[in-house]
């Protein structure tokens, strides 16, 4: 079975602009998560979309933003995006609550 | 709300010397644990869980740790580390019902020959 794959792998923006960063979970998985994960914070949640609903959300600006497709694919949108936006992003899928979540390799955004 | 205590955040050991990665968590309700693996420029891999059971749990690589209810601890350890062991760990808690995983801050294991 194929991995989560995340594209794209790496991306620079420059600040003000906005990104989208596309996520394709496990075949059979319907909850898609989403951290960031920088130096400086460490790993945080985001968002967690499952069946295309939102079912939870982190501490983060409403400049993230996030959605399900029907196929469970998941995208995740930054606007105006700032220096501390610079993060690597991780998209993690799973069958749904209490199965283990599975990760991504991640899309490392640098905001210049 | 849950937060998870990495106590070390590196730890450098010989190879084939045992390890332990500690890790204390505080919530006020049952929890799922995790530990999960980054080596460099990669994702997260999951190392092992404890969801209910056993609190012994055995999981890839020849990883195991053990749930202390009373202690609020996972500790994981590795009877012998082998080079490749080089990456960094770290433990998460997800609160029953809910996906949002809570990860420590990490610890670097450097394993050197």
């Amino acid at each position: 079975k194929a991995g989560v794959t995340q594209t794209p792998r790496y991306l620079i923006k420059t600040r003000g602009q906005q990104v989208t960063l596309s996520c394709s979970p496990i075949s059979g998985h319907r909850s898609v998560s989403w951290y960031q994960q920088t130096p400086g914070q460490g790993l945080q949640f985001l968002f967690e979309y499952f069946s295309e609903t939102q079912r939870n959300k982190g501490n983060f600006p409403g400049r993230f933003s996030g959605r399900q497709f029907s196929n469970s694919r998941s995208e995740m949108n930054v606007s105006t995006l700032e220096l501390g936006d610079s993060a690597l992003y991780l998209c993690a899928s799973s069958l749904d609550m209490g199965y283990e979540q599975y990760f991504g390799p991640g899309t490392r955004l640098t905001v210049t | 709300a849950q937060s998870v205590t990495q106590l070390d955040s590196q730890v450098p050991v010989f190879e084939e010397a045992p390890v332990e990665l500690r890790c204390n968590y505080s919530s006020s309700v049952s929890v799922y644990l995790f530990w999960y693996v980054q080596y460099p420029n990669q994702g997260l891999q999951l190392l092992l869980k404890y969801l209910s059971g056993s609190t012994l749990v055995k999981g890839i690589n020849g990883f195991e740790a053990e749930f202390n209810k009373s202690q609020t601890s996972f500790h994981l350890r590795k009877p012998s580390v082998h080079i490749s062991d080089t990456a960094e760990y770290f433990c998460a808690v997800t609160q029953g019902g809910s996906e949002k995983l809570v990860f420590g801050k990490g610890t670097k294991l450097t394993v050197n020959p």
